[in-house]
């Protein structure tokens, strides 16, 4: 039978511009959540995590939000550059569940120079 | 470059037959995980691996499915009698400890017909 693929959201910037993606999660059990970025033909790359004690945690030109009143992530990537053009995926870990990762739909990025 | 490497990056198989697909990190880890993702639709965790014994599986992980680490270096994913719904690409993902984010290899693209 025809598998049904799940359409992506899509964001498009344009170069220089933050970019800001979104993720809601299911658990409120979950403790540790984390972004992934994953090109074509690659595997899921990690890119920033963050604990549920902590509302906000910087990287280097990304920052992720948490919000757990409305169970809400978000990624923020500033100065967008063509090489961040890739899917990204939130996932989160229930407290005591060994990163096994539940995962979000993913959001394609699409930088336009 | 990825910690983990992944062969064969592409196993095309016919319904029916055994497939084992291989992991093999770059230095000394202690967690191992096998995910899937089926084109288009979410990732999905099978099944992780601790101590040389499985600490968590999923229900996708039925008994077609087993893990090892057969020389305590590379860890194998096999499924005994290949279905056409197992064609997904298969990552593997290690970390050192439970506190640290998974990282993941660039996965093999299992094809079954």
């Amino acid at each position: 039978g025809e598998s049904v693929g799940l359409h992506l959201p899509t964001l498009s910037v344009q170069e220089g511009d933050n970019s800001i993606i979104n993720c809601a999660y299911s658990n409120s059990a979950s403790d540790y959540f984390i972004w992934y970025k994953q090109e074509s033909g690659k595997g899921p790359q990690f890119i920033i995590d963050i604990r549920s004690n902590m509302d906000k945690r910087q990287g280097q030109r990304v920052t992720v939000l948490l919000n757990k009143t409305v169970k809400h992530l978000s990624l923020q990537i500033a100065a967008t550059q063509p090489g961040d053009s890739a899917v990204y995926f939130c996932a989160e870990n229930k407290a005591g569940n060994n990163r096994k990762l539940i995962w979000g739909l993913g959001t394609s990025l699409a930088v336009n120079p | 470059e990825p910690e983990v490497t992944q062969t064969p990056s592409h196993q095309v198989t016919q319904m029916g037959q055994e497939v084992i697909l291989r992991c093999v990190p770059i230095s000394n880890h202690l967690y191992f995980y096998w995910y899937r993702q089926i084109l288009g639709q979410k990732v999905e965790f099978l099944v992780s691996f601790y101590n040389n014994e499985i600490s968590e599986k999923s229900e996708i992980f039925d008994d077609q499915f087993s893990v090892e680490r057969p020389d305590g270096s590379n860890f194998t994913l096999k499924i005994r009698s290949t279905k056409l719904e197992d064609s997904a690409m298969y990552f593997c993902a290690i970390t050192g400890n439970v506190g640290s984010p998974l990282h993941f290899g660039n996965g093999t693209r299992l094809t079954v017909t």
